[in-house]
């Protein structure tokens, strides 16, 4: 079945440094969305990609949907202590299946 | 406009003791989501409704697990009898309809089987 997979599952970073994760799935997604978990918190949505080779930028968040459909970034400059928290993909397939999310990437930032 | 309401936020119980979980989502939204969330884990869907209808319920325990959304509004997920290793997060969400809407999610139920 659909696999969805993240690297890397944790991140550290000092502030101001840039933070990248990446998402693979093994087989062509419809969509890819991101969600964003705070500690303690719950998903929150972040953006939704669709087109091939896609790209959308969010203040300093960079979102890429891969020319294949199969692999997404997101990539954040100059990171804050507001950006802490676990960064989820989750990827969409034939029409009618459900969204399949990733473990995740935990992002911590140092001052 | 309310967020997606999920009840109790933390239960504690012994296992084999049956347990329920309520959700109410935001209104309009006719699509559903039960997902269990384990620790360092994300989401993993249990059941979607569409209206009252159960579209995909293939990863849903349906020997312990069962949900119902009678009028295509509220829903409850239950669990009986509760195993150690239903212990984790359950999250209700919800979208307008189709399965490709940004998903809304609510703060979820923490379950503790001892």
């Amino acid at each position: 079945g659909q696999q969805v997979m993240q690297i890397p599952q944790y991140q550290h970073v000092q502030e101001g440094e840039d933070f990248t994760t990446y998402c693979n799935s093994s087989t062509t997604l419809s969509n890819i969305q991101w969600y964003k978990q705070r500690p303690g918190g719950h998903p929150v949505f972040l953006i939704q990609l669709v087109k091939s080779g896609e790209v959308k930028k969010q203040k300093r968040l960079t979102f890429q949907f891969g020319e294949a459909k199969k692999n997404s970034s997101l990539h954040i400059t100059a990171t804050q202590t507001t950006d802490v928290g676990t960064y989820f993909c989750a990827g969409g397939g034939q029409a009618g299946t459900a969204l399949i999310f990733g473990k995740g990437t935990t992002l911590s930032v140092s001052s | 406009e309310a967020g997606v309401v999920q009840s109790p936020r933390y239960k504690i119980i012994e296992k084999k003791q049956p347990v329920a979980f309520w959700c109410n989502p935001i209104s309009g939204h006719n699509t559903l989501y039960w997902y269990l969330q384990n620790l360092g884990q994300g989401p993993e869907l249990l059941i979607r409704y569409e209206n009252e209808e159960a579209v995909d319920d293939s990863q849903l325990p349906k020997d312990r697990f069962s949900a119902e959304r009678l009028k295509g509004v509220d829903s409850t997920l239950k669990i009986q009898p509760a195993e150690l290793g239903d212990s984790a997060v359950y999250l209700c969400a919800s979208s307008l309809s189709g399965d490709d809407n940004e998903q809304f999610f609510g703060p979820g139920t923490r379950l503790t089987v001892l």
